[in-house]
């Protein structure tokens, strides 16, 4: 799972500005998923993204957060003007389709987003 | 909706003694579902996976899960464990969508092992 890179590893923002998390997906891989983790809860899905394309953000705030996966280039999370609740871990996964057996689904060592 | 519960926060054990990780799970289907490890710094390795067939099922490290439909349980064990072992242990369930890679984890069971 060490080829799906997540940029940085640890992310501090003042209340207000805005956090960019990238992650590169595994080679050949064009199928994105985001992942937060909030302090002792569970990872929770927020978007899953194909090649320019959002294919289901049903688990995205409403307000403040996108997300994006370019033709080239990373997938980006973006958080405008962070609130201190955004401090989380998140996660993101990747996989060659959207296969149900999952096999192929390899996740980042995360991005630590600290909210001060 | 779907839902997983892992009841124990935190488990310790003694090196080469056995482990059971619970997990049970609220879903209207027959669920896909995972276990996850999560070493420090690390992102989360799959374990094992059930999606049907037999509801014993092996996994990578000597991992072992077994699916109980009555019970709404996918309890993860190892007969003997070792120290490499102590990591953060996810179960999910997946397959709401269509889709096994849009998941509903649990909040994670810490294991600490003893020499």
């Amino acid at each position: 799972n060490a080829g799906v890179m997540q940029n940085p590893r640890h992310l501090v923002r003042r209340r207000g500005q805005e956090a960019r998390l990238r992650c590169s997906p595994m080679k050949g891989h064009s199928h994105v998923y985001w992942y937060r983790q909030l302090p002792e809860e569970g990872l929770k899905f927020m978007v899953y993204l194909q090649k320019e394309n959002i294919i289901d953000e049903s688990g995205m705030p409403k307000e403040r957060f996108s997300a994006e996966f370019p033709k080239e280039g990373p997938s980006i999370l973006r958080i405008q003007q962070v609130v201190r609740g955004d401090s989380a871990a998140y996660f993101c996964a990747s996989s060659p389709t959207a296969s149900a057996t999952n096999e192929k689904l390899f996740f980042g060592s995360g991005t630590q987003l600290s909210v001060l | 909706a779907q839902s997983v519960t892992q009841p124990d926060i935190h488990i310790t054990v003694s090196e080469g003694a056995s482990l059971e990780l619970r997990c049970n799970y609220s879903y209207g289907a027959t669920p896909y579902l995972f276990w996850y490890v999560q070493s420090p710094g690390q992102g989360l390795q799959l374990l094992l996976k059930y999606f049907s067939g037999d509801t014993l099922v092996q996994g990578i490290k000597g991992f072992e899960a077994e699916f109980k439909r009555s019970q709404s349980s996918f309890n993860l064990r190892k007969p003997s464990v070792h120290w490499s072992d102590a990591a953060e242990y996810f179960c999910a369930v997946g397959g709401e969508t269509g889709t096994a890679s849009k998941l509903t984890f649990g909040t994670g069971t810490r294991l600490q092992v003893t020499l």
